[in-house]
């Protein structure tokens, strides 16, 4: 299996443009999160899908921040408009199975830098 | 509610010391504890993981990890670093459900030769 793959790896944007990050969970996943990760806030959970359905997206910073995930295998994280403070590295992660015994496989994520 | 508490921000051994990182967990029924490792500009990647049975698990790269009811621990060992360990090591706790792991926030392993 390839694993959670993720694109773009690196992203540089001026401040106010749209940007949109993609993944693609491991296939028969059914659990798929995003999350951003910076040096001031460590790791955060921004939202997360069981079954393609949003569960929580309590995480998410602010509007600007939208997430879909059309289908099993695919899902989006935009941003819009983008600002500086949005710069981290996002990463996909997805789970198989229906209980907290289950890891989380993460992908190689997205840096992205907003100037 | 779950929470995991990783003591130290970070740590530097020697090359060919012993290792232990610190995980503290707080969860109300037996955990699904998890230690993760992110090599600079990489992804998490499972170094192993408790579900019940034997308290001491093994995993790879030649960690293991011990868990211990009474502590609310699970603390990671390495008899013997090696460069190449250095690296952001992560400790998470999973639930019930199909709710996200629960993660800690991380410690820094430098290693000097």
């Amino acid at each position: 299996d390839a694993g959670v793959i993720q694109s773009p790896r690196h992203e540089v944007t001026e401040m106010g443009q749209e940007v949109t990050l993609r993944c693609k969970p491991i296939s028969g996943h059914n659990s798929l999160f995003w999350y951003r990760q910076t040096m001031m806030r460590g790791l955060e959970l921004l939202i997360y899908f069981n079954n393609n359905v949003p569960i929580d997206d309590s995480g998410m910073p602010e509007d600007r921040f939208s997430a879909k995930m059309p289908n099993a295998s695919f899902s989006t994280l935009k941003i819009q408009p983008s600002e500086p403070r949005d710069s981290a590295v996002y990463f996909c992660a997805s789970r198989g199975g229906t209980s907290g015994n289950h890891e989380q496989y993460f992908g190689p994520g997205t840096r992205l830098t907003v100037t | 509610a779950q929470s995991v508490t990783q003591p130290d921000i970070h740590i530097t051994v020697s090359e060919g010391a012993s290792l232990e990182l610190r995980c503290n967990y707080s969860y109300g029924a037996t955990p699904y504890l998890f230690w993760y490792v992110q090599s600079p500009g990489q992804g998490l990647q499972l170094l192993l993981k408790y579900f019940s049975g034997d308290t001491l698990v093994q995993g790879i790269k030649g960690f293991e990890a011990e868990f211990k009811r009474s502590q609310s621990s699970f603390n990671l060992r390495k008899p013997s670093v090696h460069w190449s360990d250095a690296a952001e090591y992560f400790c998470a706790v999973g639930g019930t459900g199909n709710t996200p792991l629960v993660f800690g926030k991380g410690t820094r392993l430098s290693v000097i030769a």
